[in-house]
Protein backbone atom coordinates (compact mmCIF):
# COMPACT_ATOMS: atom_id res chain seq x y z
CA UNK A 1 0.00 0.00 0.00
CA UNK A 2 1.13 3.71 -1.26
CA UNK A 3 1.67 5.56 1.92
CA UNK A 4 2.87 9.20 2.37
CA UNK A 5 3.35 10.71 6.02
CA UNK A 6 4.05 14.00 6.42
CA UNK A 7 5.91 16.40 8.80
CA UNK A 8 3.67 17.87 11.83
CA UNK A 9 2.07 21.27 12.22
CA UNK A 10 4.41 24.15 12.04
CA UNK A 11 3.78 27.17 13.87
CA UNK A 12 6.11 29.75 12.05
CA UNK A 13 6.81 34.02 12.37
CA UNK A 14 6.70 36.09 8.95
CA UNK A 15 10.42 36.75 7.50
CA UNK A 16 11.50 33.00 8.97
CA UNK A 17 12.65 29.94 6.72
CA UNK A 18 10.62 26.67 6.56
CA UNK A 19 11.01 22.63 5.30
CA UNK A 20 8.85 20.23 5.56
CA UNK A 21 8.86 16.89 4.73
CA UNK A 22 6.78 13.47 3.37
CA UNK A 23 7.72 9.94 3.49
CA UNK A 24 7.26 7.99 0.94
CA UNK A 25 6.83 4.33 1.35
CA UNK A 26 4.78 0.72 -0.56
CA UNK A 27 5.90 1.70 -4.26
CA UNK A 28 9.72 2.36 -6.08
CA UNK A 29 10.42 6.15 -4.85
CA UNK A 30 12.57 6.92 -7.83
CA UNK A 31 9.89 5.63 -10.47
CA UNK A 32 7.00 8.05 -9.34
CA UNK A 33 6.54 11.62 -9.70
CA UNK A 34 5.78 13.31 -5.65
CA UNK A 35 4.64 16.72 -5.13
CA UNK A 36 3.03 19.11 -3.42
CA UNK A 37 -0.96 21.03 -3.04
CA UNK A 38 -1.68 23.96 -1.31
CA UNK A 39 -5.09 24.34 0.60
CA UNK A 40 -5.95 27.80 1.93
CA UNK A 41 -8.73 27.92 4.87
CA UNK A 42 -12.37 27.34 3.22
CA UNK A 43 -10.68 27.37 0.16
CA UNK A 44 -10.37 24.55 -2.92
CA UNK A 45 -6.82 22.47 -3.39
CA UNK A 46 -4.18 24.54 -5.61
CA UNK A 47 -1.43 22.44 -7.38
CA UNK A 48 2.09 24.05 -6.35
CA UNK A 49 5.07 21.38 -7.57
CA UNK A 50 6.09 18.04 -8.74
CA UNK A 51 9.81 16.23 -8.58
CA UNK A 52 10.67 12.79 -10.53
CA UNK A 53 13.06 11.60 -7.82
CA UNK A 54 14.37 9.51 -10.60
CA UNK A 55 16.06 12.21 -12.44
CA UNK A 56 15.62 14.93 -10.17
CA UNK A 57 13.20 16.61 -13.10
CA UNK A 58 11.38 19.60 -11.24
CA UNK A 59 7.84 21.14 -12.68
CA UNK A 60 6.82 24.57 -10.82
CA UNK A 61 3.14 25.76 -11.34
CA UNK A 62 3.29 29.81 -12.67
CA UNK A 63 1.68 30.87 -9.34
CA UNK A 64 4.19 29.32 -6.94
CA UNK A 65 7.48 29.17 -9.39
CA UNK A 66 9.95 31.54 -7.36
CA UNK A 67 8.02 30.88 -3.99
CA UNK A 68 8.85 27.76 -2.84
CA UNK A 69 11.20 25.11 -3.71
CA UNK A 70 10.63 21.31 -3.95
CA UNK A 71 13.14 18.59 -3.59
CA UNK A 72 13.74 14.93 -2.95
CA UNK A 73 16.16 12.64 -1.29
CA UNK A 74 16.20 9.24 -2.54
CA UNK A 75 18.00 7.43 -0.05
CA UNK A 76 15.09 8.10 2.18
CA UNK A 77 12.52 8.62 -0.02
CA UNK A 78 11.46 11.44 0.87
CA UNK A 79 10.24 14.80 -0.82
CA UNK A 80 10.36 18.24 0.66
CA UNK A 81 8.77 21.80 -0.10
CA UNK A 82 10.82 24.74 1.09
CA UNK A 83 10.09 29.00 1.84
CA UNK A 84 13.17 30.54 2.36
CA UNK A 85 10.91 33.91 3.61
CA UNK A 86 7.26 32.94 4.87
CA UNK A 87 4.36 35.47 4.82
CA UNK A 88 1.15 35.20 6.64
CA UNK A 89 -0.73 34.47 2.90
CA UNK A 90 1.58 31.31 3.07
CA UNK A 91 -1.12 30.02 6.13
CA UNK A 92 -2.58 26.82 4.66
CA UNK A 93 -2.80 23.41 4.82
CA UNK A 94 -0.34 20.88 2.63
CA UNK A 95 -0.42 17.48 1.33
CA UNK A 96 2.10 15.54 -0.50
CA UNK A 97 0.22 13.95 -3.13
CA UNK A 98 1.40 11.24 -5.88
CA UNK A 99 0.97 12.81 -9.79
CA UNK A 100 -0.31 9.96 -11.88
CA UNK A 101 -0.07 10.22 -15.66
CA UNK A 102 -2.11 8.24 -17.95
CA UNK A 103 0.92 8.45 -20.37
CA UNK A 104 4.06 10.77 -21.02
CA UNK A 105 4.11 13.91 -21.58
CA UNK A 106 0.21 14.21 -20.37
CA UNK A 107 -1.15 15.89 -17.50
CA UNK A 108 -2.47 13.50 -14.87
CA UNK A 109 -4.32 13.37 -11.01
CA UNK A 110 -3.05 13.40 -7.77
CA UNK A 111 -3.39 9.63 -6.07
CA UNK A 112 -2.91 8.95 -2.74
CA UNK A 113 -2.40 11.76 -0.65
CA UNK A 114 -0.70 12.35 2.89
CA UNK A 115 -2.88 13.38 5.74
CA UNK A 116 -1.86 17.08 5.34
CA UNK A 117 0.76 19.71 7.21
CA UNK A 118 -0.84 22.98 8.51
CA UNK A 119 1.60 25.66 8.27
CA UNK A 120 0.52 29.00 10.57
CA UNK A 121 3.04 31.96 9.82
CA UNK A 122 1.22 34.79 11.97
CA UNK A 123 3.36 37.55 14.28
CA UNK B 1 -5.63 29.50 -17.04
CA UNK B 2 -8.51 26.80 -17.24
CA UNK B 3 -11.08 27.64 -14.64
CA UNK B 4 -13.45 25.21 -13.48
CA UNK B 5 -16.89 26.16 -12.21
CA UNK B 6 -18.64 24.06 -10.01
CA UNK B 7 -22.49 24.09 -9.16
CA UNK B 8 -23.99 24.00 -7.36
CA UNK B 9 -22.55 25.51 -4.51
CA UNK B 10 -24.44 22.94 -2.01
CA UNK B 11 -26.58 20.08 -2.51
CA UNK B 12 -28.98 18.92 0.32
CA UNK B 13 -30.51 15.46 0.20
CA UNK B 14 -31.62 13.20 2.28
CA UNK B 15 -30.07 9.48 2.26
CA UNK B 16 -31.00 7.11 -0.88
CA UNK B 17 -31.37 10.05 -2.87
CA UNK B 18 -29.86 10.91 -6.25
CA UNK B 19 -26.88 13.86 -6.37
CA UNK B 20 -25.89 15.27 -9.43
CA UNK B 21 -22.99 17.68 -9.29
CA UNK B 22 -21.40 19.87 -12.07
CA UNK B 23 -18.11 20.79 -13.33
CA UNK B 24 -17.72 23.38 -16.21
CA UNK B 25 -14.68 24.39 -18.05
CA UNK B 26 -13.58 27.21 -19.61
CA UNK B 27 -12.09 25.71 -22.22
CA UNK B 28 -12.70 22.14 -23.79
CA UNK B 29 -10.18 19.57 -21.44
CA UNK B 30 -11.44 16.23 -23.64
CA UNK B 31 -11.89 13.59 -21.18
CA UNK B 32 -8.85 14.85 -18.73
CA UNK B 33 -10.88 15.59 -15.39
CA UNK B 34 -10.43 14.23 -12.19
CA UNK B 35 -12.89 14.00 -8.96
CA UNK B 36 -12.00 14.25 -5.57
CA UNK B 37 -14.25 14.12 -2.39
CA UNK B 38 -12.81 15.40 0.78
CA UNK B 39 -14.78 15.06 4.21
CA UNK B 40 -13.64 17.44 7.06
CA UNK B 41 -10.87 17.16 8.64
CA UNK B 42 -9.37 14.62 6.30
CA UNK B 43 -7.03 14.87 2.95
CA UNK B 44 -8.91 14.55 -0.24
CA UNK B 45 -9.42 11.13 -1.79
CA UNK B 46 -9.69 10.60 -5.63
CA UNK B 47 -12.79 8.82 -6.86
CA UNK B 48 -12.94 9.14 -10.44
CA UNK B 49 -10.14 10.11 -13.31
CA UNK B 50 -10.35 10.34 -17.15
CA UNK B 51 -14.04 11.55 -16.41
CA UNK B 52 -15.47 8.46 -15.62
CA UNK B 53 -12.94 5.68 -14.31
CA UNK B 54 -13.30 4.80 -10.98
CA UNK B 55 -10.48 4.59 -8.76
CA UNK B 56 -9.55 1.69 -6.73
CA UNK B 57 -11.91 0.69 -4.04
CA UNK B 58 -14.78 3.81 -5.21
CA UNK B 59 -17.63 1.98 -4.71
CA UNK B 60 -20.24 1.77 -7.90
CA UNK B 61 -22.80 4.20 -6.65
CA UNK B 62 -20.05 7.19 -7.75
CA UNK B 63 -19.90 7.94 -11.28
CA UNK B 64 -18.55 10.08 -13.66
CA UNK B 65 -19.56 11.27 -17.17
CA UNK B 66 -18.71 14.23 -19.60
CA UNK B 67 -16.33 15.35 -21.82
CA UNK B 68 -15.31 18.84 -23.57
CA UNK B 69 -16.41 21.54 -20.62
CA UNK B 70 -19.41 19.96 -19.39
CA UNK B 71 -19.00 17.39 -16.48
CA UNK B 72 -21.19 15.45 -14.14
CA UNK B 73 -20.33 13.48 -10.84
CA UNK B 74 -23.56 11.33 -10.26
CA UNK B 75 -24.11 9.86 -6.32
CA UNK B 76 -26.69 6.87 -6.80
CA UNK B 77 -28.70 6.24 -3.29
CA UNK B 78 -26.89 8.69 -0.87
CA UNK B 79 -25.46 7.43 2.18
CA UNK B 80 -24.45 9.62 5.52
CA UNK B 81 -20.97 8.85 4.98
CA UNK B 82 -20.85 10.52 1.38
CA UNK B 83 -21.29 14.25 3.22
CA UNK B 84 -17.90 15.60 1.97
CA UNK B 85 -16.95 18.58 -0.33
CA UNK B 86 -16.67 16.90 -3.77
CA UNK B 87 -13.86 18.78 -6.00
CA UNK B 88 -13.52 18.82 -9.87
CA UNK B 89 -9.68 18.87 -11.33
CA UNK B 90 -8.81 19.29 -14.74
CA UNK B 91 -5.35 18.08 -16.07
CA UNK B 92 -5.69 19.15 -19.95
CA UNK B 93 -3.82 21.92 -20.06
CA UNK B 94 -2.09 22.75 -16.38
CA UNK B 95 -3.70 21.60 -13.42
CA UNK B 96 -6.35 23.67 -11.81
CA UNK B 97 -9.21 22.79 -9.46
CA UNK B 98 -12.94 23.89 -9.30
CA UNK B 99 -13.94 25.61 -6.15
CA UNK B 100 -16.11 22.58 -4.68
CA UNK B 101 -19.57 21.54 -4.35
CA UNK B 102 -20.78 20.63 -0.61
CA UNK B 103 -22.67 17.82 -0.01
CA UNK B 104 -25.20 17.82 3.23
CA UNK B 105 -27.11 14.70 4.09
CA UNK B 106 -30.50 15.60 5.95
Amino acid sequence: EVQLVQSGAEVKKPGESLKISCKASGYTFTNDWIGWVRQMPGKGPEWMAIIYPGDSDTRYSPSFQGQVTISADKSINTAYLQWSSLKASDTATYYCINYRIPAPGRGGWFDPWGQGTLVTVSS
Amino acid sequence: EIVMTQSPATLSLSPGERATLSCRASQSVSSNLAWYQQKPGQAPRLLIYGASTRATGIPARFSGSGSGTEFTLTITSLQSEDSAVYYCQQYSNGLTFGGGTTVEIK
